[in-house]
């Protein structure tokens, strides 16, 4: 059983550009959350996706956005990247409290 | 606003018993989780108390008290393995989960 995975899992970008990550839940799991994690710092909510709709929202602009595919796989797309938006990007998969994580996609803005 | 409350670094000796607190305020209270993230990977679940009491689960154990706010994570006969970054996260009244900034673990041979 695959649990959770996540791509690319390095990604380079430029300030101004945009970007989607990937998301794939674990096997059964229905609701799939974002999370920003900066550098020595504990993962920040940006929003979670349940049958296809947003649900919740973190305190994350307009710019971040993201879609959940009938299948439960999710993306996360991030419009004029600022410098500021470099990060480990983790998505998460649920059906109850317990939260499997995938691995991250490390996202450099220069 | 809402935070999560807890040491930037503990450093115990192997073999040994540390204890991770964690203070929170937060609009509602759905429960507190611990996770363990080791450099470079993603966070894994350790433990979770909805209720106040103690929660154990091997070398590790967990325990809340909700009058007071607060929760701690306790782990026992620590290996050099335990060493990594230690999260704890309430799940507020929006039902979202609210991190704390985690507290690095360090264990001397």
């Amino acid at each position: 059983d695959a649990g959770v995975t996540q791509s690319p899992t390095h990604l380079i970008k430029t300030r101004g550009q945009q970007v989607t990550l990937r998301c794939s839940p674990k096997s059964g799991h229905d609701t799939v959350s974002w999370y920003q994690q900066a550098l020595g710092q504990g993962p920040q909510f940006i929003f979670q996706y349940y049958e296809e709709e947003e649900r919740q929202r973190g305190n994350f602009p307009d710019r971040f956005s993201g879609h959940q595919f009938p299948n439960y796989s999710s993306e996360l797309n991030v419009n004029a990247l600022l410098l500021g938006d470099s990060a480990l990007y983790l998505c998460a998969s649920s059906t109850s409290y317990e939260q499997y994580f995938g691995p991250g996609t490390r996202l450099t803005v220069t | 606003g809402q935070s999560l409350e807890q040491p930037s670094e503990v450093t115990a000796v192997e073999g040994a018993i540390v204890q991770i607190n964690c203070t929170y305020q937060t609009s509602g209270f759905y429960g507190l989780s611990w996770y363990q993230q080791h450099d470079g990977g993603a966070p894994t679940f350790l433990s979770y108390n909805a209720l106040d009491g103690l929660e154990e689960t091997g070398r590790f154990s967990s325990f809340l008290s909700r009058s007071d706010s607060y929760g701690y994570l306790l782990l026992q006969e620590l290996q050099m393995k335990d060493s990594a970054s230690y999260f704890c996260a309430v799940r507020d009244s929006n039902y979202q989960l609210i991190w704390g900034a985690g507290t690095k673990l360090i264990i001397k041979p």
